[in-house]
């Protein structure tokens, strides 16, 4: 079976800008969790969608929007982007029951310049 | 203070050594411990998952939780230089794979041939 699959892999841009990032869960997963993680640092939840409704929210700004589709995708969308924001994200998906665990993909490393 | 503490290392042992990844957290709702793996320019791997307290064992990898100290620790024996990665401990509520995980800083490990 596929993996959780993110795209893209690497994104540039620049201060000010919006970005949206892609992510496919694994197959019969149903949640889906967004996660930044800093060089260095452990990743840090952002988010977390289960059958398209949102289930929690890290303690990130208003710029940092998410939503899933009725086949269980995900964006991740970011605006007025901050140099601060330039890190790997990760996507990760669970079935939402039966307490299985997360799986994460490659992530996308986005830089702003 | 961090609700979840990990030494990042990094830690450097010979091929064929006993290597011991600790952390320990301060939020008593834990109830799900996990270790991943990541390696460079990778998402994160789980390894192991445990419920509550105790040890487990998978191949060359064992997991110990002991919630009376909020500390677990991940031992490899045997090590190989393809073990060489970050280790990322990560802990979740009653809920798990269906709440957010909130992850330490990650070990740097590098076993020397």
């Amino acid at each position: 079976d596929a993996g959780v699959t993110q795209s893209p892999t690497h994104l540039i841009k620049t201060r000010g800008q919006q970005v949206t990032l892609r992510c496919s869960p694994i197959s019969g997963h149903k949640s889906v969790s967004w996660y930044q993680q800093v060089l260095g640092q452990g990743p840090q939840f952002i988010f977390q969608y289960y059958e398209k409704e949102e289930r929690g929210r890290g303690n990130f700004p208003d710029r940092f929007s998410a939503r899933q589709f009725p086949n269980y995708s995900s964006e991740l969308n970011v605006n007025a982007l901050l140099l601060g924001d330039s890190a790997l994200y990760l996507c990760a998906s669970s079935r939402g029951q039966d307490y299985q665990p997360q799986h994460f993909g490659d992530g996308t490393r986005l830089s702003i310049l | 203070q961090k609700e979840v503490e990990q030494d990042p290392g990094p830690l450097s042992v010979p091929e064929g050594a006993i290597v011991s990844l600790n952390c320990t957290y301060s939020n008593s709702a834990f109830q799900y411990f996990m270790w991943y793996r990541q390696y460079s320019r990778k998402g994160p791997e789980l390894l192991m998952y445990t419920y509550s307290s105790g040890n487990k064992e998978d191949g060359r990898f064992t997991a110990q939780v002991d919630k009376s100290s909020k500390y677990i620790s991940l031992f490899i024996r045997d090590s190989q230089p393809s073990d060489s990665a970050t280790y990322l401990c990560a802990m979740s509520g009653s809920n798990f794979g269906n709440e957010k995980l909130t992850f330490g800083t990650g070990t740097r490990l590098t076993i020397i041939p």
